[in-house]
C-alpha cells in the first residue's frame, strides 16, 4: 500500500510564525503535492513538484513556499503564518501517468 | 464559472437505493477523470477512474459523456457505509494536476 505520511495531525501556531509540514511518500513516486481544503472551497492547489528541486505554483500560492531536496519528501511552509491560513493541509503523490493521487490524511492547522 | 460543479446535496437516501451524482466540468482538454470519496475529518481516497466507455466496479458505475463535459456515479444498492462525500475530480488538461469539485454529500439511511 502507498503512503503518504503527513508529519503532523493537528498543529495550532501563533500569527507570525514560521510553520512547516512535512510530507513524506514510500512509493518513489515523482509527483507530489500540497492542497488546502476549506467547507464549501473544496480542495485548492497549493503548490506541486513533479522532480527533486523542482516546484510549480498552484492556484493559490500566496503566502506559501515549498521545499523538495528529496524525492520522497516534500515540505510546505508558511513563512509568516496568519488567520487566514487556518485550514486542513492535504499532501498528496501519484506517479509520473494519469492515475489518481495517494493522499496523507492531514494537518489541521490552527493559526492564533 | 467553476472548472468542477457538484450539486453539494446531501442526498438522503434509504438502505438499498439506487442514486446518481453528477458533475460538470468546463476545460475541454482534460484527459483524466475520477471519482473520489471523503469520509467525515478524513483524507479522500480514490474510488474509481472513470473512462470514456464507462465503467464498473461492483456496486458502483461511471460514465463520462466529453460532449457535454459530463461525469456520473450510480450506486446501486445503497449501504449505510456509503454515506460520505463524493469528489468529482478532472486532470488540468494536460500534466498530472487535479481539480477538485466541492462534492456531494451523501446519507445513507435505515
Amino acid at each position: 500500500d502507498v503512503k503518504v505520511t503527513q508529519s503532523s495531525r493537528y498543529l495550532v501556531k501563533r500569527t507570525g510564525e514560521k510553520v512547516f509540514l512535512e510530507c513524506v511518500q514510500d512509493m518513489d513516486h515523482e509527483n507530489m503535492f500540497w492542497y488546502r481544503q476549506d467547507p464549501g472551497l473544496g480542495l485548492r492547489l497549493i503548490y506541486f513538484s513533479y522532480d527533486v528541486k523542482m516546484k510549480e505554483k498552484g492556484d493559490i500560492p500566496e503566502g506559501y513556499s515549498v521545499s523538495r531536496e528529496k524525492k520522497e519528501r516534500f515540505s510546505l511552509i508558511l513563512e509568516s503564518a496568519s488567520t487566514n491560513q487556518t485550514s486542513m493541509y492535504l499532501c498528496a503523490s501519484s506517479p509520473p501517468d494519469r492515475r489518481g493521487y495517494t493522499f496523507g490524511s492531514g494537518t489541521r492547522l490552527t493559526v492564533v | 464559472r467553476k472548472e468542477v460543479e457538484q450539486d453539494p446535496g446531501p442526498f438522503n437516501v434509504p438502505e438499498g437505493a439506487t442514486v446518481a451524482f453528477n458533475c460538470t466540468y468546463s476545460n475541454s482538454a482534460s484527459q483524466s477523470f475520477f471519482w473520489y470519496r471523503q469520509d467525515c475529518r478524513k483524507e479522500p481516497k480514490l474510488l474509481m477512474s472513470v473512462y470514456s466507455s464507462g465503467n464498473e466496479d461492483g456496486r458502483f458505475t461511471a460514465q463520462l459523456n466529453r460532449a457535454s463535459q459530463y461525469i456520473s456515479l450510480l450506486i446501486r444498492d445503497s449501504k449505510l457505509s456509503d454515506s460520505a462525500t463524493y469528489l468529482c475530480v478532472v486532470n488540468k488538461g494536460g500534466g498530472n494536476k487535479l481539480t477538485f469539485g466541492t462534492g456531494t454529500q451523501l446519507k445513507v439511511e435505515l
